[in-house]
């Protein structure tokens, strides 16, 4: 069985600053995990996906995750916020075929940014 | 990556109508998927397409009320049948690659 947990369903920073998401992940297996963004109005867009190479995984729009087994966390950072960045943010897992399998979102991270 | 369409985008319907989802991938995939977000919420999947063999539906979702055809390795159909005001969600689907899934905008669905 696998499931996320996502600290915080709202974030707030200003324009500038870190973002940092939080994600944490239960699985029984090695992982496959995943950060998506989800603009107003719109579908689910891949920002960065970890498939057991390098822990530490470079997406879109500058963002990144870092794989920490030892804490069983997946948390996507910024160093500069946009106000663009603005959206809905989920955390998902799948199992080790990949995301042939099913994925397990967690529960979202709506990211505000003040001007 | 994948292009993935829907159709409609969004729809406004009666109680106990039926609407019918189209996803449309740009490439041949084996896996698809249907999620339900409801507002405000994260996504529930509610079931796995294979072509040729039956959708497997998770807990809390049955054939009856979502059936979902796979008429090949490009294009899947959801079906939300006599609808309730409790069935307004968004719609989206999924192709499943080797080691992502890819996802459609979304069919925003409101049952009057």
């Amino acid at each position: 069985a696998q499931s996320v947990t996502q600290l915080g369903s709202h974030v707030s920073v200003s324009e500038g600053a870190l973002v940092l998401l939080r994600c944490n992940y239960s699985s029984s297996v090695p992982p496959y995990l995943f950060w998506y963004v989800q603009y107003p109005n719109q579908g689910l867009q891949l920002l960065l996906k970890y498939t057991s190479a390098a822990t530490l995984v470079k997406g879109i729009n500058g963002f990144e995750a870092e794989f920490k087994k030892s804490e069983t966390s997946f948390h996507l950072t910024k160093p500069s916020a946009h106000m663009s960045d603005a959206a809905e943010y989920f955390c998902a897992v799948s199992g080790p075929l990949g995301a042939g399998n099913m994925l397990t979102f967690g529960g979202g991270t709506r990211l505000m940014v003040k001007p | 990556s994948a292009v993935i369409s829907q159709k409609p985008s969004r729809d406004i319907c009666q109680r106990g109508t039926s609407l019918t989802i189209q996803c449309q991938v740009d490439s041949q995939v084996t896996m698809m998927f249907w999620y339900r977000q409801q507002p405000g919420q994260s996504l529930t999947l509610i079931a796995t397409a294979n072509q040729g063999s039956e959708a497997t539906y998770e807990s809390g979702f049955v054939i009856d009320k979502f059936p979902i055809s796979r008429p090949n390795l490009t294009f899947s159909t959801l079906t939300v049948s006599n609808m309730s005001p409790e069935d307004s969600s968004i719609y989206l689907c999924s192709g499943g690659f080797t080691d992502t899934q890819y996802f459609g905008p979304g069919t925003r669905l409101t049952v009057l």
